[in-house]
């Protein structure tokens, strides 16, 4: 079946750090990847997305790399602000089995500090 | 630009007790889902609907029903609450291409 493995967190970063949180999936066919994030009471809101192998996602200055040959899409930014704090978390759909179902990582937590 | 609507936003159930969590889309999406979310698991799925009048289950199904009698509205049930199911409840919905999700601000259920 389908499975996304991420870096456990939290992560604690001092602002204008370097950001990488990494991603690995198992998943059959070619399946579509993504990250999301969630803030503080509220609900996920898509970050970034890509659709096929080597394909970059970006926004917000965050950005992931579809790499099928290590299957990972790991998430980076180069310098990460407060507002950044969040759980981030990676997810793949695999057209195969019907519904788009969603398949989650178990997020990883971002503080940022000043 | 409403998107996913879930209520209620908050509630705190009885052991045994039984209530409904509703979900309303207003983008005409086809594809609609529960997930809960419980610390260190990430988000798991209940039930899914490809289309009005169609339910499935998902991951974790057992003690919740479903129905999708409007294409709109996603119901999730359940029949007999248990300490168990104390979790945040999230709706979404997706078009048929599967190339995002809209999710709902969820529901924080606890039961005692």
């Amino acid at each position: 079946g389908n499975s996304v493995t991420q870096m456990e967190g939290p992560v604690t970063l001092s602002e204008e750090a370097f950001l990488t949180i990494n991603c690995t999936y198992t998943a059959t066919g070619y399946p579509s990847l993504f990250w999301y994030v969630q803030y503080p009471g509220e609900g996920l809101q898509l970050l970034l997305k890509a659709t096929k192998a080597d394909d970059k996602g970006s926004n917000k200055g965050f950005e992931a790399t579809y790499r099928k040959e290590t299957t990972s899409f790991h998430l980076e930014k180069g310098s990460v602000q407060v507002s950044d704090s969040a759980v981030y978390f990676c997810a793949l759909i695999s057209l195969t089995g019907g519904g788009n179902k969603l398949t989650f990582g178990t997020g990883t937590q971002l503080k940022v500090e000043l | 630009n409403a998107g996913v609507t879930q209520t209620p936003k908050f509630r705190v159930l009885k052991t045994g007790q039984s209530m409904t969590l509703l979900c309303a889309q207003d983008m005409n999406h086809e594809y609609m889902y529960w997930y809960r979310q419980d610390p260190g698991m990430g988000l798991r799925l209940i039930h899914y609907s490809v289309g009005e009048g169609t339910t499935a289950k998902g991951e974790v199904p057992d003690g919740y029903n479903v129905s999708r009698l409007k294409k709109q509205n996603f119901l999730l049930g359940l029949e007999s609450a248990a300490p168990s199911q104390t979790s945040v409840y999230f709706c979404a919905s997706s078009p048929i291409t599967g190339n995002g999700y809209t999710f709902g601000s969820g529901t924080r259920l606890t039961v005692v």
